[in-house]
């Protein structure tokens, strides 16, 4: 069965800090990986995906990398603010069906 | 504004009842998922559709029927079938499934049991 393992399940750093989320999943057969954040009580919108032949995604102070070979995933967010306390979700396509999700990562960031 | 709309946001069921949720997309998406989540854990796939009039279960099905006569609605039916229903229901959408499509969320409905 496809998996997909986020460490840590959770995280409480202060406001400035650099913080690097973890993904990994079991099968090397992936069309794309894709980052979501998910506030409490809302859905998930989306961040970044990264197709199987890229190697990284960069938007703003986020960026994604992805290691086929190993099967992992990184999320770096640069410089934490308050806002961006939220779960971060990861999800593999393997294209054949739909998105399989990671339990996620709840991040606090302290003012 | 496009988007996905989800209603009700808060739904409760009695014993025995069969309860509808409602999914609308204005994206012209052609694929739209209905996906469940509990407290502390991932999404995990309900049903599925790739195009109108067709649909797929996914890892999760039982308990749950869904119907696609149009291309922008996707109402999830949770049955009496369904023992432990009390969960976050997410409904998504995407352009196709052909790999590389962004997925775009609802708000969600959280349903309790009476």
């Amino acid at each position: 069965k496809q998996e997909v393992t986020q460490i840590p399940a959770a995280l409480s750093v202060p406001e400035g800090e650099n913080l690097v989320l973890n993904c990994s999943f079991t099968d090397s057969a992936i069309y794309n990986l894709q980052w979501f954040r998910q506030d409490p009580g809302k859905g998930l919108t989306s961040l970044l995906l990264i197709q199987s032949s890229q190697r990284e995604q960069t938007s703003g102070r986020l960026n994604a990398s992805l290691d086929k070979s190993s099967g992992r995933s990184t999320l770096y967010i640069a410089a934490s603010q308050p806002g961006d306390s939220a779960t971060y979700l990861c999800a593999w396509d393997t294209g054949r069906r739909a998105l399989t999700f990671g339990s996620g990562t709840r991040l606090q960031v302290q003012p | 504004d496009g988007g996905i709309t989800q209603s009700p946001k808060y739904l409760f069921r009695k014993e025995g009842q069969n309860v509808t949720l409602s999914c609308e997309q204005n994206l012209n998406h052609d694929a739209m998922y209905w996906y469940r989540q509990d407290p502390g854990q991932g999404l995990r796939l309900i049903y599925y559709s790739q195009i109108v009039n067709d649909f797929q279960k996914g890892d999760i099905a039982e308990g749950y029927s869904v119907s696609r006569e149009k291309k922008e609605s996707f109402p999830l039916t949770v049955t009496s079938a369904q023992k432990n229903p009390t969960a976050f229901y997410l409904c998504a959408s995407s352009q196709g499934t052909g790999g590389n499509e962004k997925l775009f969320f609802g708000s969600g409905t959280q349903l309790s049991v009476l």
